[in-house]
């Protein structure tokens, strides 16, 4: 099981909103609404932010959005804070392997 | 408050072995999955292993399949992942997690550090 494709780095200003790109096949991504997003500081457990693909565990900021279109799953960070700082990974069910992650995004705020 | 505390990292040489454990608190323990997810010095988090509430089901990538065994001692709240046949490249921060239904991992322990090396 490969894993999910995720763009390396992605940054913007703060206030600004960015988007965070999550790209599978139809046997991960594509095939089940089991898309999760976590947020990972440096030295950091992750963090759940999203589940199921759009939905927020309490606690977790309205900044931070979830949605699909086919293959690709997106995460959207509003309102970018400095403290939005971190790198994020998706993930989803896999029809082969359970779980799969993504390969991980650097989110600089600029 | 959920507190998930994981322990048993250590150095071990190749072909070693080592067991980590889990100890849980703050929810009940029996009713909810539990996994392992493990996260190489500099690299992504990938997933090692899932065990169901009852610990009747096991889950593993081939990556572990064979050589990790995950289970559960629920009237101690804790998780266990017994590691054999170690190599090189599973040096990495292992982390225990619950997963609250779905396919997803709710909350995470600290992690532990495991490094094989001669």
């Amino acid at each position: 099981q490969s894993a999910l494709t995720q763009p390396a780095s992605v940054s913007g200003s703060p206030g600004q909103s960015i988007t965070i790109s999550c790209t599978g096949t139809s046997s991960d991504v594509g095939g089940y609404n089991y898309v999760s997003w976590y947020q990972q500081h440096p030295g950091k457990a992750p963090k759940l932010l999203i589940h199921d693909v759009s939905n927020r565990p309490s606690g977790v900021s309205n900044r931070f959005s979830g949605s699909k279109s086919g293959n690709t799953a997106s995460l959207t960070i509003s309102g970018l804070q400095a403290e939005d700082e971190a790198d994020y990974y998706c993930s989803s069910y896999a029809s082969s392997a359970r779980y799969v992650f993504g390969t991980g995004t650097t989110v600089t705020v600029l | 408050e959920v507190q998930l505390l994981d322990s048993g990292g250590g150095l071990v040489q190749p072909g070693g072995s080592l067991r980590l454990s889990c100890a849980a608190s703050g929810f009940t323990f029996s009713s909810f999955a539990m996994s392992w997810v493990r996260q190489a010095p500099g690299k992504g988090l990938e997933w090692v292993s899932s065990i169901t509430d009852s610990g009747g089901r096991t889950y593993y990538p081939d990556s572990a399949r064979g050589r990790f065994i995950i289970s559960r001692d629920n009237s101690k709240n804790t998780l266990y992942l017994q590691m054999n046949s170690l190599r090189a490249d599973d040096t990495a921060v292992y982390y225990c997690a619950m997963d609250p239904g779905g396919y997803s991992h709710r909350y995470w322990g600290e992690g532990t550090l495991v490094s094989v090396s001669s």
